[in-house]
């Protein structure tokens, strides 16, 4: 049982540099999320997607775009970094909205 | 709007203490409410949660009960073991259309526990 899987766990990028954090889920599940996390801040939501095709925006999807081609993969792509978006980002999946979730280990990102 | 807000940390208890982390939540409709936990170097794991007012939810010696008339989901545990140290977020998803269920985090607290 694989569940949420994140790759890379870590890594540092130079401002302007793009990258791309990828999501796999391995549980079917039509609802995926990417959240970052700031210390003392909790977790804001960056983008979100109820299925393969249909994504959406969340609470700060500035600076970040997605795709979903598929159930399975939900991958967050960086564009031109900046120091801002150094946090760890957490890939999430669910079934319906009152199940909860299953996160993957994150990914702690910083911008030099 | 809908929020979330939980008490701050962080708290520091001696082994077999008893635990309280209040959370209290603004939401419009009917709201889930959730408790994770996270610990060091891992991302969130459910801990419990509750579906509609009144409900308990309990896991692992923890539980929190739905209070719609206070809008509350304090997260209690009778006698908390140094295992339990970790980061506690407390949630809630919205149910209605166009919410799409995203989970709306209060900003932690970190629980210590001293042998």
């Amino acid at each position: 049982n694989a569940g949420v899987t994140q790759t890379p766990k870590f890594r540092i990028l130079k401002i302007g540099q793009s990258m791309t954090l990828q999501c796999a889920q391995d549980m079917n599940h039509n609802y995926m999320y990417w959240y970052r996390q700031d210390p003392g801040m909790g977790l804001k939501l960056i983008y979100y997607s109820v299925g393969a095709g249909i994504t959406d925006k969340g609470e700060v999807p500035n600076g970040y775009n997605v795709s979903r081609s598929t159930t399975e993969d939900f991958p967050l792509r960086l564009e031109l970094a900046a120091p801002s978006q150094t946090s760890v980002y957490f890939c999430a999946s669910g079934e319906a909205s009152n199940y909860g979730y299953t996160f993957g280990s994150g990914t702690r990102l910083t911008v030099v | 709007g809908n929020s979330v807000t939980q008490m701050e940390g962080p708290v520091t208890l001696s082994e077999e203490a008893f635990l309280t982390i209040n959370c209290t939540y603004t939401a419009t409709g009917y709201p889930s409410l959730f408790w994770y936990v996270q610990y060091p170097g891992e991302g969130l794991q459910l801990l419990l949660k509750a579906t509609k007012a009144d409900d308990k939810g309990s896991n692992k010696g923890f539980e929190a009960t739905y209070r719609k008339e206070t809008t509350s989901f304090h997260l209690e545990k009778g006698s908390v073991q140094v295992s339990d140290s970790a980061v506690y977020f407390c949630a809630l998803s919205l149910n209605y259309g166009g919410s799409q269920g995203n989970l709306i985090f209060g900003k932690g607290t970190k629980l210590s526990v001293k042998p």
